[in-house]
């Protein structure tokens, strides 16, 4: 594809429903970033992974944040038992490279409202 | 503890004059600068960065300055056209940290009149 994708655009969860957002990074990127942007605010780093390999997960808010890039490729955000402060806008980039300066890349974000 | 600020939500701009977006940061480890573009409903669209061994970096219309003893960059726009109206994100890494991790400011809305 010509950019980065994530799916779905908008996602409705009930609080304590268990969600998974999509991102389909651009082809051939070994550098993948998932970020948090609460309204108003900037993108809040979440985690990073190289290929498959989860390099740092530092930003993840709690045990019930866990991500996946299981060959390298698409990667799964998954929340579970949601709660109203996780409504966000979840947005994905990725780079071509390891290297730290390389442009990243993001894709449109998943809106998730909790209710 | 923000890291990275940007004190102006918002700013608006006449067609055909400068527009000054400041960011100031905190953290002295961060030594690459980066100014992203975001529309709505869209993800931020890189627009221009620098290193820390640099005080100016131009493209086109886009120019960003950087006064490390300030901690403070600015990207100025010259000159600025209605289509520059989006929400503008001042990011800030460390180039040794694997990976790249982005550290953003909160977002200054710029508004082009006509």
């Amino acid at each position: 594809g010509a950019g980065v994708s994530q799916s779905p655009r908008y996602k409705v969860a009930k609080r304590g429903q268990d969600v998974a957002l999509r991102c389909d990074p651009i082809s051939g990127h070994v550098s993948l970033f998932w970020y948090q942007q609460a309204l108003g605010q900037g993108p809040e780093f979440l985690t990073y992974f190289q290929n498959e390999a989860q390099l740092d997960k530092s930003g993840l808010p709690s045990d019930r944040f866990f991500a996946e890039r299981p060959e390298g490729s698409v990667s799964t955000l998954k929340i579970q038992r949601t709660q109203q402060e996780d409504s966000a806008v979840y947005l994905c980039a990725s780079s071509e490279s390891g290297i730290s300066t390389d442009t990243q890349y993001f894709g449109p974000g998943t809106r998730l409202t909790v209710l | 503890d923000q890291q990275v600020k940007q004190n102006s939500p918002s700013l608006s701009v006449q067609e055909g004059r400068i527009s000054i977006l400041n960011c100031d940061y905190t953290n002295s480890m961060f030594d690459y600068f980066l100014w992203y573009k975001k529309y709505p409903a869209e993800g931020p669209t890189f627009l221009i960065s620098i290193s820390s061994i640099k005080d100016k970096n131009e493209d086109g219309r886009f120019t960003v300055f950087l006064n490390k003893s300030a901690k403070h960059l600015s990207l100025h726009i010259v000159p600025s056209q209605p289509g520059d109206s989006a929400v503008y994100f001042c990011a800030a890494l460390t180039v040794y940290n694997q990976g790249g991790k982005l550290i953003f400011g909160q977002g200054t809305e710029l508004s082009v009149k006509p």
